[in-house]
């Protein structure tokens, strides 16, 4: 079954910056790939979608890319802001269950410094 | 409208006692799935219902089962409770199902169970 890293359990970056989250997986590559955000004590809330045959998809200040090759993707956050503090995870959809449920990576919790 | 529900927020149990998580998704959607998140984990796949049929299945125990209701509700049932069972159970709609179908989830907040 798919197994799915992400970068680091945590990053902290000043604010202003731009934040750059990996997520990386190991078996086979899926048809497409999601993003989410969790705050404490909240479910996980979905940010963007993108197909295998999309090299990069951008939403406001938001901006994910997809390498296959690499089996990696690129989670960017310009012009930080503390209120993007949060844990961020990424999610494929397992073939095991004919794409029915997702695989979700471990998350790596972003602190945006003032 | 309103976002998927579960209920209770909060649940405290003793091991070996039974318990029922249960979630109302959004309405119109007709596919339900239950997540376990433990502390400092990414949600893992516990079941997949849609159109009252269990259509996925994750790695977890026959003590864990679930159900969906006419009105595309669903309850998660946990028996005989071990320490391990404490997490926060997350519950998951989208409008359909299908292989590979490229639908965002939408989470409730979950039921934090607390295992003692």
């Amino acid at each position: 079954s798919q197994k799915i890293e992400q970068n680091s359990e945590a990053l902290n970056i000043q604010e202003g910056k731009t934040a750059t989250l990996t997520c990386n997986y190991t078996n086979y590559s899926p048809a497409y790939l999601q993003w989410y955000r969790q705050d404490p004590g909240r479910g996980p809330v979905f940010l963007l979608l993108i197909r295998e045959n999309e090299k990069e998809k951008r939403k406001e200040r938001l901006k994910v890319t997809f390498d296959t090759t690499l089996k990696q993707s690129l989670f960017h956050i310009t012009a930080s802001q503390p209120a993007d503090s949060a844990t961020y995870l990424c999610a494929l959809p397992d073939k095991d269950n004919y794409g029915q449920n997702f695989v979700f990576g471990p998350g790596t919790r972003l602190s945006v410094l003032p | 409208d309103a976002g998927v529900t579960q209920s209770p927020t909060h649940l405290i149990k003793t091991r070996g006692q039974q318990v029922t998580l249960r979630c109302s998704p959004i309405s119109g959607h007709k596919s339900v799935s239950w997540y376990q998140q433990v502390l400092g984990q990414g949600p893992q796949f516990i079941f997949q219902y849609y159109e009252k049929e269990e259509r996925g299945r994750g790695n977890f125990p026959d003590r864990f089962s679930a159900r969906q209701f006419p009105n595309y509700s669903s309850e998660l049932n946990v028996n005989a409770l071990l320490l391990g069972d404490s997490a926060l159970y997350l519950c998951a709609s989208s409008p359909r199902t299908g292989p590979f179908s490229n639908q965002p989830q939408h989470f409730g907040d979950g039921t934090r169970l607390s295992i003692l």
